[in-house]
Formats: structure tokens, sequence, C-alpha cells
């Protein structure tokens, strides 16, 4: 069965400052879609980006990007230029490549950007 | 606002009663789902409509029942809910296998 880890449940950074929110996960996948999913306040949960197993390229969004080891089974994530709307709950998760719907979520990391 | 709207906000409901969680997305997606959200605790699935059939019910207690009467509408009714039950109800919904997810705002619910 697949699980998804994410070790921090708290972090803090200063307003432009960059932070590397981790997550590793278990699979025998080889084929596979990595996501975060980023929970303002609001607790509306919106996508913050998608990396596909397949691709060797770290997926990159703005201020927002991923190091994506396979062979480790890692995928962190790279906030620059911290905000203060980016003060939120991060999810990492997981999903098979096809067959399901059943994504496998990360406890989630609190991250406050403190002014 | 990502296309999906939530109703009620918030709920508070003794073990005795019936409600129901109602969720509407605008965005012609053929799957809705529901997680339920517990503070230090990974989302957890309960249920998955695609095109209108269920095809994912992990486990959840009978007290929870789903309801999706066309592709755009997904309900959650509820009776006879124990205390720790309580909780962050979030649906969403997706075009397809393996594609990302659109959240609603969530329903707090508390049990007393």
């Amino acid at each position: 069965a697949q699980t998804v880890t994410q070790s921090q449940p708290e972090m803090s950074v200063q307003e432009a400052e960059t932070v590397t929110l981790s997550c590793t996960y278990d699979t025998s996948e080889n084929n596979y879609y990595l996501f975060w999913y980023k929970q303002p306040p609001s607790r509306q949960m919106i996508l913050v980006i998608r990396q596909e197993a397949y691709k060797q390229q770290n997926a990159t969004e703005n201020r927002f990007s991923v190091n994506f080891q396979k062979a480790a089974k890692s995928f962190s994530l790279k906030i620059s230029d911290s905000q203060l709307g980016d003060t939120a709950m991060y999810f990492c998760a997981f999903m098979k490549l096809r067959g399901t719907y059943k994504y496998i979520f990360g406890t989630g990391t609190r991250l406050k950007v403190l002014a | 606002e990502t296309g999906v709207t939530q109703t009620p906000r918030h709920l508070v409901m003794g073990m005795t009663n019936k409600k129901s969680l109602k969720c509407e997305q605008h965005l012609g997606h053929n799957a809705m789902y529901w997680y339920k959200q517990s503070a230090k605790k990974p989302l957890e699935l309960m249920f998955v409509y695609s095109l209108e059939e269920r095809v994912e019910n992990n486990s959840v207690p009978s007290r929870f029942s789903p309801e999706c009467p066309n592709s755009s509408h997904l309900f959650l009714h509820l009776h006879t809910l124990q205390p720790e039950d309580s909780a962050l109800y979030l649906c969403a919904s997706s075009q397809g296998e393996g594609a990302r997810l659109f959240f609603g705002s969530g329903t707090q619910l508390s049990v007393l």
C-alpha cells in the first residue's frame, strides 16, 4: 500500500526568504502522480504543483518548485520569495497513474510566513 | 473560487439529529468526492462517484450515506452521528482519473 509522510508538522519562514517542505512516499508503482496542495485559513484547498513521475524534469509554477528524487521517493516543495499569503497548510499527495480515484495524502505541514 | 460550492459552512448537531451536507460543482467534471479532514491526520477518502456511480467506498460507517443525483450534485446524509465524527468534511471534483482535485471550502461539523 502507498503511504505519504510529511515529517515537518510546522515551519516558519521570514517574508522574502526561501523555505523547503519535505515529503517522502512509499510505493511499488513505477508511474504515478505527485501533488502539493495548499489549504489557507479559508479552508479551500488548491493545487500548488503537480509532477508526473515519468517526467525527469522538476515541475515549476512561478515561485513554487519541486525537487523530485524518484529513486529516493522524495518530493520536496521549495517556496521562493515567501509572501504572507503563503501562510497555509501544505499537503503532499500521491496517486497511481490509472485505475483509481484514490489520492493518498500526507498529514500536512503548517507553514507560517513572518513579516 | 474553485467552482465547487459546499453548504452549510458550519453545522452543529446532536447525536440523534439527521442532517445533510450539500456539494455542487460548476466545472462539468465527471467525478465527485467526499473527504474527512481531522486534525493531524491525512485526509480520509470517504466516497467517490464517477458518472453518478459510486466507485469508492472506504469502509465508512453506515451513519454516513452519500447520494449523487446527477454529475453536478453530491450529498452526504448524516444520522445518529458520534462525537468522534466531528471534523471538516470536504467535497471535491475532478475530470477523470489522475486529474487534479478541485475542492470546496468544507463543512465544519460538530457533533454534541
